[in-house]
């Protein structure tokens, strides 16, 4: 399975404010995607990070809010903007490695005040 | 779009006892149906999977069964263990090759009482 790593790991930010989450796998991977979990509740896709061209966005979640940068096959980046308390939840990146398996990274654990 | 809907939402029994998780799902085109397990504060764990040219796989103490024309596979844990305390999510994918995104159940809260 691929070795994901998250930065950061949590963070506590303020209203209106933006935060970059950091995903790094150590191989390369076609399919990257970011999650969202709210407490108790299942995963939420946001959007499938495309490398070269833009991300496409699920339902309920937009690129002006949720901007995402894949430069390489092995890094991605998920921006939260413009943050409210709503946003404060766990974001997640997941790849699909070699084999076919999805798997997670850490996670970040968002908290706005 | 697909759609998994998962059962129960929580379930408690006795260790020792087996434990079972179902899910359906509604795109007949699904190929693929991982299952993961989520401890408090960890990320999701990938712990078995199924794909559609089989019926059932087994690996330890769990094992999961697919019946694709009724649209349904289930997570059994046998011979339970306080380290299986956790939640549970079932997902489904069309694709074999993975350039499709997973439709994930709601998840199963499962505690099992020593």
């Amino acid at each position: 399975s691929a070795v994901i790593s998250q930065k950061p790991s949590r963070d506590i930010c303020q209203r209106g404010t933006s935060l970059t989450i950091q995903c790094q796998v150590d191989s390369q991977v076609t399919m990257m995607f970011w999650y969202r979990q709210q407490p108790g509740q299942s995963l939420t896709l946001i959007a499938t990070a495309n490398q070269g061209s833009e991300a496409t966005y699920e339902s309920g979640f937009v690129i002006d809010k949720f901007p995402i940068s894949r430069p390489n096959l092995t890094f991605s980046t998920l921006t939260v903007s413009n943050m409210s308390p709503e946003d404060s939840s766990i974001y997640l990146c997941s790849v699909v490695s070699s084999d076919k398996k999805q798997f997670f990274g850490p996670g970040t654990r968002l908290t706005v005040l | 779009g697909e759609n998994v809907e998962q059962h129960p939402s929580t379930l408690s029994v006795q260790e020792g006892d087996s434990a079972v998780i179902k899910c359906t799902y509604s795109d007949s085109a699904s190929n693929y149906f991982p299952w993961y397990k989520q401890e408090l504060g960890k990320r999701p764990q990938l712990i078995i999977d199924i794909r559609s040219n089989v019926g059932e796989k087994k690996d330890q103490r769990i094992a999961v069964t697919l019946n694709k024309t009724a649209k349904h596979f289930s997570l059994h844990i046998t011979e339970t263990q306080p380290e299986d305390s956790a939640v549970y999510f079932c997902a489904a994918r069309r694709s074999n090759f993975g350039n499709e995104k997973l439709t994930f159940g709601t998840g199963t809260r499962l505690t099992i009482i020593p």
